[in-house]
């Protein structure tokens, strides 16, 4: 893999569903994976920075793990809410200020 | 701490005119980064700047992009003679160097060529 992969590109659940996302990158050169929840006509929001092969992450009710062996992290949502409707993106870097390289990411659509 | 700002929020140009976005990384932020969504694409890398230094500019269209952060004030990314593809949002986000590694976005300034 040469760039970030998402997926699914998009997903519709129901309040109280759980839910997650997927994320493939680059396994060579890489420092850290970043998790971002992005709402229309916002800044994205920071969740989740990892480093770690086997590092877990939790918020609240959004977990994420991340294995750098084979280059995959996954993005978890337990009991979804309508306001977790946005967009989740996931970055790698190389280093530690070195630029970000987006995946397209993932949009979540939480109904009543 | 207020967050990153940028502005203008929207920004209309003819083609052929110039464009001027602006970052104000957070306080203590010595590190700007600039990125661009395209229509139907995710963000993309263009330029990254401490003060007084371009440290990487890889992600830049050779030609008619410039961008600088200067010792004192925001960060500038200027755009001449701008066309029609040149619309896009555009992300700056900012980094404290120490302590973490987040880059802090702003939330954009879309940029529409008539």
């Amino acid at each position: 893999i040469l760039n970030v992969e998402q997926s699914p590109q998009s997903l519709h659940v129901q309040e109280g569903d759980s839910t997650n996302f997927t994320c493939s990158f680059p396994s060579s050169n890489f420092y850290a994976l970043h998790w971002y929840r992005w709402e229309t006509a916002k800044s994205p929001e920071a969740l989740f920075v990892m480093t770690l092969n086997g590092d877990e992450k939790k918020k609240g009710r959004i977990s994420a793990t991340l294995n750098t062996k084979e280059g995959y992290s996954y993005l978890y949502i337990k009991g979804s809410q309508p306001e977790d409707s946005a967009t989740y993106l996931c970055a790698f870097n190389t280093g530690t200020a070195s630029k970000l390289t987006f995946g397209t990411g993932t949009r979540l659509q939480v109904t009543l | 701490n207020a967050g990153v700002m940028q502005n203008p929020r929207h920004l209309v140009r003819r083609r052929g005119q110039e464009a001027r976005l602006r970052c104000s990384p957070m306080k203590g932020h010595s590190h700007v980064y600039w990125y661009r969504q395209l229509p139907e694409e995710g963000l993309k890398f263009m330029v990254y700047l401490q003060k007084e230094n371009i440290i990487d500019e890889s992600g830049m269209p050779k030609e008619r992009f410039s961008a600088e952060f200067p010792k004192e004030g925001p960060s500038i990314l200027r755009i001449q003679q701008v066309v029609r593809g040149d619309s896009a949002a555009y992300f700056c986000a900012s980094f404290p160097g120490l302590d973490t590694d987040t880059q802090y976005f702003g939330p954009g300034t879309r940029l529409t060529v008539l």
